[in-house]
């Protein structure tokens, strides 16, 4: 099947600085992916969606400047939390969406990373 | 634009008791419907999905889910629950043409009482 592998699981990071979290579809071509953020004991929160070799689509009131998405292969995507502060503490996941010839992607299923949990001191 | 109801916050069950979690849906034109089942801290699985066919949707680790095109619903079901399926479980919703966006319930947390 599908696999979407997310790194790092785990970050933590001082006030400011910034962070960086890789989705990588491991065995298809992912045309899209997309970032979401997860509150405790609430739904997914679609930040963007990224579209190989273009700039990404962010969605209303997520600020494009803080979450930097970049969509450089087929392969991999990146979020990249700049000058990070403990209100960005969450976890993110990411999925992919394929294209191609990958059968099991073309009725819009979507596969998911593992998600970063990310916590700002 | 597509939407999807999870009424329910938390369902609570005895295992070995058949478990049941609502989904309703809202989609111009014919919908793709998933299930996808997410433990604590990490990803979301995919537990299974109604595309086109036999309205009744057999799934992963024994789950299955009915579509009900009158009631717009997707509810999904477990005969016999077991300590492990405790976990939170969302419904999603994209439409089969047009408007490709998947659009997920809030989640419903299942709590299997052993």
């Amino acid at each position: 099947g599908a696999v979407v592998s997310q790194h790092p699981s785990r970050v933590i990071c001082k006030s400011g600085t910034s962070v960086k979290i890789e989705c990588r579809s491991l065995d298809f071509q992912a045309t899209t992916m997309f970032w979401y953020r997860q509150f405790p004991k609430k739904s997914l929160m679609l930040m963007a969606t990224s579209n190989e070799g273009s700039k990404a689509t962010y969605e209303q009131g997520v600020e494009k400047d803080k979450f930097l998405i970049n969509h450089a292969s087929l392969t991999l995507s990146t979020l990249t939390v700049t000058s990070a502060h403990p209100e960005d503490s969450s976890f993110y996941i990411c999925s992919a969406r394929g294209g191609g010839q990958a059968r099991p992607l073309s009725t819009g299923e979507l596969f998911f990373g593992e998600g970063s949990r990310l916590t700002v001191l | 634009a597509q939407s999807v109801a999870q009424p329910e916050d938390q369902v609570n069950v005895a295992e070995g008791n058949p478990l049941t979690v609502k989904c309703t849906y809202s989609v111009s034109g014919n919908p793709y419907l998933f299930w996808y089942v997410q433990y604590p801290n990490r990803g979301l699985q995919f537990l299974l999905k109604y595309i086109t066919g036999d309205n009744l949707v057999k799934g992963s680790y024994g789950f299955e889910a009915e579509f009900n095109k009158s009631q717009t619903s997707f509810h999904l079901k477990k005969p016999s629950a077991l300590v492990s399926d405790s976990a939170l479980y969302f419904c999603a919703v994209r439409a089969s043409h047009g408007n490709n966006r998947l659009a997920f319930g809030k989640g419903n947390q299942v709590v299997v009482i052993p």
